[in-house]
């Protein structure tokens, strides 16, 4: 199948380690950012969210980190495995440019058996 | 819950020839959006509807694209005349509204030659 990362810079982790996606968000306005995880042939699927109040949450063996004042988003997966691997993309959203999802340039996640 | 139906998934054409996407939304979701998706490279917003009305279109080719949503439900993207760098995934998604997170169909991919 068609490849969605072909030029994206790729983070290479053993089977079971813990992985991090690093973004730099543009906007510091966003209040709203999300992570979606991509397939080749698929759409970006939903992993986790979280809005400007906070500055981290927590789901099922992800955690996003977010830091508003240097404007960095990073994605956690614990333990990482084989199904991980994907191209993973940040996103965000702003009151003051309508709420158009607005996205990042993506990471590679490659994990090794 | 059903997620975002698209059709076709695959499309081949001709430049200068037309070509029309549909795209059905999750039940309820008043925020659709129809986003370009060229290899390597994320997602990049072309239109944003709430209910049946345009809330963003700044990134739409408009002297070749065009979209609507009459009902508010279904929507269609059309482009007329087609060229080579329409090459691309075209992705649809849509949200509760517009402050929530896209979720998104497998995508149309379409190759003008």
């Amino acid at each position: 199948g068609e490849s969605v990362g072909l030029h994206l810079p790729t983070l290479s982790v053993q089977e079971g380690d813990n992985s991090i996606i690093n973004c730099a968000y543009s906007n510091s306005a966003s209040d709203y950012f999300i992570w979606y995880k991509q397939e080749s042939g698929k759409g970006p699927q939903f992993i986790i969210d979280i809005r400007s109040n906070m500055d981290k949450r927590q789901g099922q063996r992800v955690t996003v980190l977010l830091n508003k004042t240097v404007k960095h988003l990073s994605l956690q997966i614990a333990a990482t495995q084989p199904g991980d691997s994907a191209v993973y993309f940040c996103a965000e959203k702003s009151m003051d440019s309508s709420y158009k999802l607005i996205f990042g340039s993506g990471t590679r996640l490659l994990v090794r058996p | 819950e059903a997620g975002v139906a698209q059709s076709p998934r695959y499309k081949i054409i001709e430049k200068r020839q037309s070509v029309a996407f549909w795209c059905n939304p999750i039940s309820g979701h008043a925020t659709l959006y129809w986003y370009q998706q060229i290899l390597g490279q994320g997602p990049k917003l072309l239109i944003q509807f709430q209910n049946n009305g345009v809330v963003d279109d700044s990134q739409l080719p408009k002297d070749r694209f065009s979209a609507e949503r009459l009902k508010g439900v279904d929507s269609t993207l059309k482009i007329q005349p087609a060229k080579l760098e329409d090459s691309a995934v075209y992705l649809c998604a849509s949200s509760l509204g517009t402050s929530g997170a896209p979720y998104f169909g497998p995508g149309t991919r379409l190759l003008v030659l």
